[in-house]
């Protein structure tokens, strides 16, 4: 079957290890940014969001960076495991209420 | 967060002939809008489905080729047109309350175009 992120930028870690995936983003007037983790064969899957007031939120294993002066979004995954293996995408609202998807990673985990 | 179907789930299709994809949403939603995802590529925003007027496309898509319904808060209709092997991708049906901060997205429909 078909595979989502063959042509995507790659970022292999060992199992037990910290990933950290970068995303930047192109609008300065972004309000609320969202990462999303994308399995083969499925849709997008809501992991973590931060809204442009703050500059860091933690979930269960997984934070979220904002640095708006240089428009970088960044997830942080801790004690990766395998299930963990995907694309990863960041995305973005303007001031519009559409959101605007970054161009995505995909996490290979190995043992 | 709101549950959403997506129909069908994949098909295989004919060069000139078009496909329609239905999105059933399990409550009413203020906002609707359809993604491609080409493939091994990230998701492109075609239009935002507007409850009883024309939906709003995004540069690069036109309505004769994607045309859409929303008849009401909770459904919503892409036809991909008169499709050549350029269409095949993945499209997905997203959701959102106006003020909430989720958005929700289908299990896609995966186009192959023959």
């Amino acid at each position: 079957g078909e595979s989502v992120g063959l042509h995507l930028p790659t970022l292999s870690v060992q199992e037990g290890d910290n990933s950290i995936i970068n995303c930047a983003y192109s609008n300065s007037a972004s309000d609320y940014f969202i990462w999303y983790k994308q399995e083969s064969g499925k849709g997008p899957q809501f992991i973590i969001d931060i809204r442009s007031n703050m500059d860091k939120r933690q979930g269960q294993r997984v934070t979220v960076l904002l640095n708006k002066t240089v428009k970088h979004l960044s997830l942080q995954i801790a004690a990766t495991q395998p299930g963990d293996s995907a694309v990863y995408f960041c995305a973005e609202r303007g001031n519009t209420d559409k959101l605007i998807f970054g161009t995505g990673t995909r996490l290979q985990v190995f043992p | 967060s709101a549950v959403i179907s997506q129909k069908p789930s994949r098909d295989i299709c004919q060069r000139g002939t078009s496909l329609t994809i239905q999105c059933q949403v399990d409550s009413q939603v203020t906002m609707m809008f359809w993604y491609r995802q080409q493939p091994g590529q990230s998701l492109t925003l075609i239009a935002t489905a507007n409850q009883g007027s024309e939906a709003t496309y995004e540069s690069g898509f036109v309505i004769d080729k994607f045309p859409i319904s929303r008849p009401n808060l909770t459904f919503s209709t892409l036809t991909v047109s008169n499709m050549s092997p350029e269409d095949s991708s993945i499209y997905l049906c997203s959701v959102a309350r106006t003020g909430s901060l989720g958005y929700t997205f289908g299990s896609g429909t995966r186009l192959t175009v023959v």
